[in-house]
């Protein structure tokens, strides 16, 4: 199974600073297709998880635009240019490219 | 607007069984592959399984092959999990959730609990 490496697990930031998650996978998640199946999630808490980027840099709709997604390969960073309150929770990345679908182990983003 | 609300959970026992359903509205559900994701308490996530739109294909983590099966019915709009020879460590929450923008994981439901225990 492809193995999703994220770093930090642990991310405090002050308000309305930047934000950087990076992801690494374990082999290339480039398809087959053509396209790379990476896919960014935020779950605040208590909520089900939500997709906030597909294919490494697509924002899903009404996502806000301070969130954004690069990468190639296999290392992909998620970037939010300026944390909100409602920015906390844990983020996940996760390879849609290879079976069976892997997640990272999460960061957990809280407001220093 | 799309919305996806699963049901069935509850507790079993060890070697017991629990079928789940997602009822699917708000979008044509014959057209997406759907998915079934689990959270274990305090931990994170874990895809389980998923389903192509005439349910031809089919594909589940290790873990579970051989004792989860998933079917829909899309006449009824419904996805399901059947789960067989339960463990305890199957006891999370379990998701079903729905592709889009040719991406899996588009729109997520609720979420269900499923605790395994004697």
């Amino acid at each position: 199974d492809v193995v999703m490496t994220q770093s930090p697990l642990s991310l405090p930031v002050t308000l309305g600073q930047p934000a950087s998650i990076s992801c690494r996978s374990s082999q290339s998640l480039v398809h087959s297709d053509g396209y790379t199946y990476l896919n960014w999630f935020q779950q605040r808490p208590g909520q089900s998880p939500r997709r906030l980027i597909c294919r490494v840099s697509n924002r899903d709709s009404g996502v806000p635009d301070r969130f954004g997604g690069s990468g190639s390969g296999t290392d992909f960073t998620l970037e939010i240019s300026r944390v909100e309150a409602e920015d906390v929770g844990v983020y996940y990345c996760m390879q849609g490219t290879h079976w069976p679908y892997t997640f990272g182990q999460g960061t957990k983003l809280e407001i220093k | 607007e799309v919305q996806l609300v699963e049901s069935g959970g509850g507790l079993a026992q060890p070697g017991g069984s629990l079928r789940l359903s997602c009822s699917a509205s708000g979008f044509t559900f014959s057209r997406y592959w759907m998915s079934w994701v689990r959270q274990t308490p305090g931990k994170g996530l874990e895809w389980v399984a998923n389903i192509k739109q005439d349910g031809s294909q089919k594909y589940y983590v290790d873990s579970v092959k051989g004792r989860f099966s998933t079917s829909r019915d899309n006449a009824r709009n419904s996805l399901y999990l059947q789960m067989n020879s339960l463990r305890a460590e199957d006891t999370a929450v379990y998701y079903c959730a729905r592709d889009a923008n040719m991406s899996p994981l588009g729109y997520w439901g609720l979420g269900t609990l499923v605790t395994v225990s004697s």
